[in-house]
């Protein structure tokens, strides 16, 4: 079936340093693949997304990196802040049939930012 | 310029009773999902409106439907609700469909 996974369930970190979050995929034929944060209280914060005919995306402070061979996504924070602190979830979108825009979530990673 | 917005923020209902949620998309948006996500886990995803009509469904039983109006507003309807429907809901919207899904707040039900 369908699924994500994460490969850390927290992680912790200096103030300064940069992060590296990673998520497991386990359908290959997912083509739509998106980062989100969860502040505590808060709805997802969407962070950035690729497409799987790209295998690297970069937007401020963030990077996302796609393996379709080991079918492995990454999240990368640069300079990591407190207020990164979060919950970070990867999704992805498989095209079947009509599931398209249904996002199977990941359990999810909890960064915590030391200063 | 307005992002997703859910109503109520906050509900506590007990066994047995009716709930409707309400989420209006964020300004351009015409398509609405709506996803459970309960304690220390990822949403679920419930199902998806798009031109009033609902496109797919995820694992939920029939407690659990939804309407679309014509200005993508949505209401989530939950009938008969179980101590198991305790949740954060989630409603999120995107461009038609095919494209990234932003989330509102959410709401937070308690079922006694």
């Amino acid at each position: 079936g369908e699924s994500v996974g994460l490969h850390l369930p927290t992680l912790s970190v200096q103030e300064g340093d940069n992060s590296i979050i990673n998520c497991a995929y386990s359908n290959s034929a997912s083509d739509y693949f998106i980062w989100y944060k969860q502040e505590s209280g808060k709805g997802p914060q969407f962070i950035i997304d690729i497409r799987s005919n790209m295998d690297k995306r970069q937007g401020q402070r963030v990077t996302v990196l796609l393996n379709k061979t080991v079918k492995h996504l990454s999240l990368q924070i640069a300079a990591t802040q407190p207020g990164d602190s979060a919950v970070y979830f990867c999704a992805e979108n498989y095209p079947g049939g009509t599931s398209y825009g249904k996002l199977t979530f990941g359990q999810g990673t909890i960064l915590t930012v030391h200063p | 310029d307005a992002g997703v917005t859910q109503s109520p923020t906050h509900l506590i209902k007990t066994r047995g009773q009716q709930v409707t949620l309400r989420c209006s998309p964020k300004s351009g948006h015409d398509t609405v999902s709506w996803y459970q996500q309960a304690l220390g886990q990822g949403p679920q995803f419930i199902f998806q409106y798009y031109e009033e009509e609902e496109r797919q469904r995820g694992n939920f039983p029939d407690r659990f439907s939804g309407h679309q109006f014509p200005n993508y507003s949505s209401e989530l309807n939950v009938n008969a609700l179980l101590l198991g429907d305790s949740a954060l809901y989630l409603c999120a919207s995107s461009l038609q469909f095919r494209e990234t899904q932003y989330f509102g707040p959410g709401t937070r039900l308690l079922v006694l």
